[in-house]
């Protein structure tokens, strides 16, 4: 069964600050994403980044990076020059590849507050 | 394109009623997940559908509760009869058919919150 630990319930970071969010994840699949979720006060899950398990250069989106170590499977978030925006759940997601589109399974999630 | 709709956006019951979330996945989409967030709980897939054949139900806590997807551009999500544990918020998402690497995004509606008391 596929599983995902966030080990870090809250977090917090000044504005222009870097942070980085932990994510661990377990599953049986040779082919598999990985996302990060981030759920502002609107509760829109809103995709940040993602990354396909069978790369292994780490994906970046503008000021949000992964780093991805495949074999101690840790899919780690980092925010660079965080602004007041960012401020939200973020919550670390797996999902096995197997020919079609297959469930999300998320971590419980960390609560990431920007201080100005 | 208006992205995933769902209707209500709030909901509140009366413990023993029926109660009915819809949704509207993007035009186009080959897949529509249900999703119900929780704080003991998380977020946990209840149903999904490819095609409006549902493929995997085992999320779907009871016999109480039940989903159809009638076409491609409609899905329900009943509670017959409503309890108190049932309150959370419920998502739907949906998505493409992956032809290649990230093409599967799922894209998520704003959810339910159902509160029922």
């Amino acid at each position: 069964a596929q599983t995902v630990t966030q080990s870090q319930p809250e977090m917090s970071v000044q504005e222009a600050e870097t942070v980085t969010l932990s994510c661990t994840y377990d599953t049986s699949e040779s082919d598999y994403y990985l996302f990060w979720y981030k759920q502002p006060p609107s509760r829109q899950m809103i995709l940040v980044i993602r990354q396909e398990a069978y790369k292994q250069q780490n994906a970046t989106e503008n000021r949000f990076s992964v780093n991805f170590q495949k074999a101690a499977k840790s899919f780690s978030l980092k925010i660079s020059d965080s602004q007041l925006g960012d401020a939200a759940m973020y919550f670390c997601a797996s999902q096995n590849y197997q020919g079609g589109s297959e469930k999300l399974v998320f971590g419980k999630g960390t609560k990431l507050t920007v201080n100005p | 394109d208006a992205g995933v709709i769902q209707s209500p956006r709030h909901e509140v019951t009366e413990m023993g009623q029926e109660v009915t979330l819809r949704c509207k996945p993007i035009s186009g989409h080959d897949y529509l997940f249900w999703y119900r967030q929780t704080m003991m709980r998380g977020l946990e897939l209840l149903i999904y559908f490819n095609n409006n054949v549902p493929i995997d139900d085992s999320g779907m806590p009871e016999d109480r509760f039940s989903a159809k997807m009638p076409n491609a551009s409609f899905s329900t999500l009943k509670i017959q009869p409503s309890e108190p544990r049932d309150s959370a918020v419920y998502f739907c998402a949906s998505s493409l058919q992956p032809d290649r690497p990230g093409t599967d995004t799922q894209y998520f509606g704003p959810g339910t919150r159902l509160t029922v008391l």
